[in-house]
């Protein structure tokens, strides 16, 4: 089991340029959560997906960002037009999401896309 | 959602003394708390986690407190060594698991 693998481990962008984010869950797991860590926020909750369908996206910034998961072997973040205060790691979390009572919302992180905006 | 407050946001010890963060909640819906250890460069991983049916729990020098009326929970770390020392982070669940996360506090065990 390879984990929860995030591509790229690094992005630089200019300001106003679009950085796209790759999360692949691990294989049998039914939910993918989007967190985006600063030293200041800590870990912000941004999305969520069940199945892949969005369940909550109530941490998303309205304008520019958005995250997609086509099908259940990956999903993706993309920013738009990106600001300096973007800057920050990108956070993809998967678990088996079986409910409450169990062991299943247990989140497996990835190693996170560290992105900096000039 | 939830909102998630948790101090202190930096704490050092001395190796061989314990360590406690304080983290509260808002939402009574909130019925699971886990506590996550992320180590430099490292991605967050799951120490331990209490569910609101419970009010301690302990394993291998983690104990975890739960007040439900105080919306208050806690994580001690008893006897810490110099692999103790990482950002912790506590959070909490009020419905369709998703996670609120605290800021973190960054623990430095001191030999």
């Amino acid at each position: 089991n390879a984990g929860v693998i995030q591509t790229p481990r690094h992005k630089v962008t200019g300001k106003g340029q679009e950085a796209t984010l790759w999360c692949e869950p691990i294989s049998g797991h039914s939910a993918v959560f989007w967190y985006r860590q600063t030293i200041v926020q800590g870990l912000e909750f941004l999305t969520y997906f069940r199945n892949q369908a969005p369940i909550d996206d109530s941490g998303m910034p309205k304008e520019r960002f958005s995250a997609q998961m086509p099908n259940q072997s990956h999903s993706t973040l993309k920013i738009q037009s990106t600001q300096p205060q973007d800057s920050a790691v990108y956070l993809c979390a998967s678990s088996l999401d079986q409910g409450l009572g169990t062991s299943a919302e247990t989140l497996y992180f990835g190693s996170g896309t560290r992105l900096t905006v000039l | 959602g939830e909102q998630v407050e948790q101090l202190p946001s930096i704490l050092r010890v001395q190796e061989g003394s314990s360590a406690s963060i304080n983290c509260t909640y808002e939402n009574s819906a909130s019925n699971y708390f886990p506590w996550y250890k992320q180590e430099p460069g490292e991605n967050p991983k799951l120490i331990i986690d209490i569910r609101s049916n419970m009010e301690r729990k302990q394993t291998q020098g983690l104990i975890v407190l739960l007040d439900k009326k105080a919306k208050r929970f806690s994580l001690h770390i008893t006897d810490t060594q110099p692999g103790d020392s990482a950002m912790y982070f506590c959070a909490a669940m009020p419905n369709y698991n998703v996670l609120y996360f605290g800021s973190g506090t960054k623990l430095t065990v001191e030999p």
